[in-house]
């Protein structure tokens, strides 16, 4: 079947790095997404990979190894407002969207 | 300004009643997509339209259903809401192409009581 996996919480310190992980298994890929969710709005698009490496945003980095299956995204220079969830998602052979649980960040001071 | 928006924010109501969302994009995208979020903050694809045409149909209850009249308007009707219908739904759009992410709405959050 197809599957996302991807930590339920983590808790990071403001200036800090953190990074959130996400393993998949789908029939087919075509590229995988990450979703920044702040609580009681609605999801805002943060990256795309489909080939192997890792794409720079920013103090927002994402990475992929089609290989083993697995992503993560870095949040460098972390600050309050980054408290959010993050959602991975992967896109299977027919471009539809698979989607993890989301991982819920928090930042402290 | 170019987004997706959806009509009401919030929706309260009885058990038992019937009714709508409303959903249009003007972002030029050939997709539109409904999502229920549940409280454990899952996202589940409901229904997939392209270009009016229905695409994806997961196993929603047939309570449930979604008009396009257009690429830039998908709605989604409910009939005889139940308690388990509470959720926030969200509309979404994007290209059919693999690398075109998806667009939100802000929401609408129902409550059936």
């Amino acid at each position: 079947g197809q599957n996302i996996d991807q930590p339920t919480e983590m808790t990071a310190t403001e200036g800090a790095i953190v990074q959130i992980n996400c393993t998949y298994q789908t029939s087919g890929f075509n590229g995988l997404f990450w979703y920044q969710q702040h609580a009681g709005e609605a999801p805002t698009f943060l990256s795309y990979n489909v080939l192997d490496g890792l794409e720079e945003k920013g103090r927002f980095s994402s990475f992929l190894s089609r290989s083993k299956g697995y992503s993560y995204l870095l949040l460098k220079e972390l600050q309050m407002k980054d408290s959010a969830s993050y959602l991975c998602a992967a896109m299977d052979s027919n471009y539809q969207l698979i989607w993890g649980a989301g991982t819920k960040l928090i930042i402290k001071p | 300004d170019t987004a997706v928006s959806q009509t009401p924010k919030y929706l309260v109501t009885q058990m038992g009643n019937d009714k709508s969302i409303k959903c249009e994009q003007n972002l030029g995208h050939d997709t539109m997509y409904w999502y229920k979020q549940d409280s454990k903050k899952f996202l589940k694809i409901m229904f997939s339209y392209n270009n009016k045409e229905l695409i994806i149909n997961e196993t929603v209850p047939n309570r449930f259903s979604p008009k396009s009249p257009d690429k830039a308007h998908l709605n989604l009707h409910i009939n005889s809401l139940e308690l388990g219908d509470s959720a926030v739904y969200f509309c979404a759009s994007s290209f059919r192409d693999g690398n075109s992410p998806l667009h939100f709405g802000n929401g609408t959050r129902l409550t059936v009581t």
